[in-house]
């Protein structure tokens, strides 16, 4: 079945320190991996899709297919990162997108 | 920069109610997908619209829901007879055929069903 686990809930850092949120899909294809983030009161909008290997606001993040994970990383973490994060697929370019349960971010000063 | 745009945010029917809840898609994408987010859940896909007709539907769009673009720009999803168990966050998205096909969302209408 198609499936994204992203098995924290919650994540808190402080300033500074490295953040990584994981997430791990089962899909029998070879499918599109997305981070989504929503700021406080914003809309959903693409962070990260792995086709793209780019590096935004500092995030990165690796497809590994053989543990299928997707997991987001930035190496310091700053305030204005705090937001809820959505890993997501899609099998098809046209095709619906599978979302996670997301993570809530949040950095401390 | 463009933006998918729902209206209203937020909705409050009764059970029974018929419900339309209105998106404007980005102007040059063809593609139109709703998803909905119950409080605490995922977010999943209810249906993706091309070409004046269904791409796909998930289980959950069922006889209840329908889709609509009733013009050059709007795109609607019709619940028919709501139940408390619609009562989501409900989101449209939309796409382009270029390049960078991604999926852009709207901010999302807040359903309350009574």
């Amino acid at each position: 079945a198609q499936r994204v686990t992203q098995p924290e809930k919650l994540l808190s850092v402080f300033k500074g320190a490295p953040v990584e949120l994981k997430c791990n899909y089962s899909y029998s294809g070879s499918p599109e991996l997305f981070w989504y983030v929503q700021y406080s009161r914003q809309r959903l909008q693409l962070l990260l899709r792995h086709i793209s290997r780019e590096s935004i606001k500092g995030f990165t993040a690796d497809l590994n297919k053989g543990e299928t994970s997707f997991h987001l990383k930035k190496p310091f973490a700053q305030e204005e990162d705090s937001a809820m994060y959505y890993c997501a697929f899609r099998g098809s370019t046209l095709g619906r997108l599978y979302f996670g349960r997301g993570t809530q971010l949040t950095v401390w000063p | 920069e463009p933006e998918v745009t729902q209206t209203p945010s937020h909705q409050v029917t009764q059970m029974g109610q018929e419900v339309i809840l209105r998106c404007v898609p980005i102007s040059n994408h063809l593609y139109f997908y709703w998803y909905r987010q119950i409080l605490g859940q995922k977010v999943e896909f209810l249906v993706s619209f091309y070409n004046n007709e269904i791409s796909e539907k998930s289980e959950i769009f069922d006889d209840q829901f329908s889709v609509e673009r009733p013009d050059g720009s709007n795109f609607t999803l019709k619940i028919r007879s709501t139940k408390l168990e619609d009562s989501a966050m409900y989101f449209c998205a939309s796409q382009p055929i270029t390049d960078f096909n991604i999926q852009y969302f709207g901010a999302g209408t807040r359903l309350s069903v009574l």
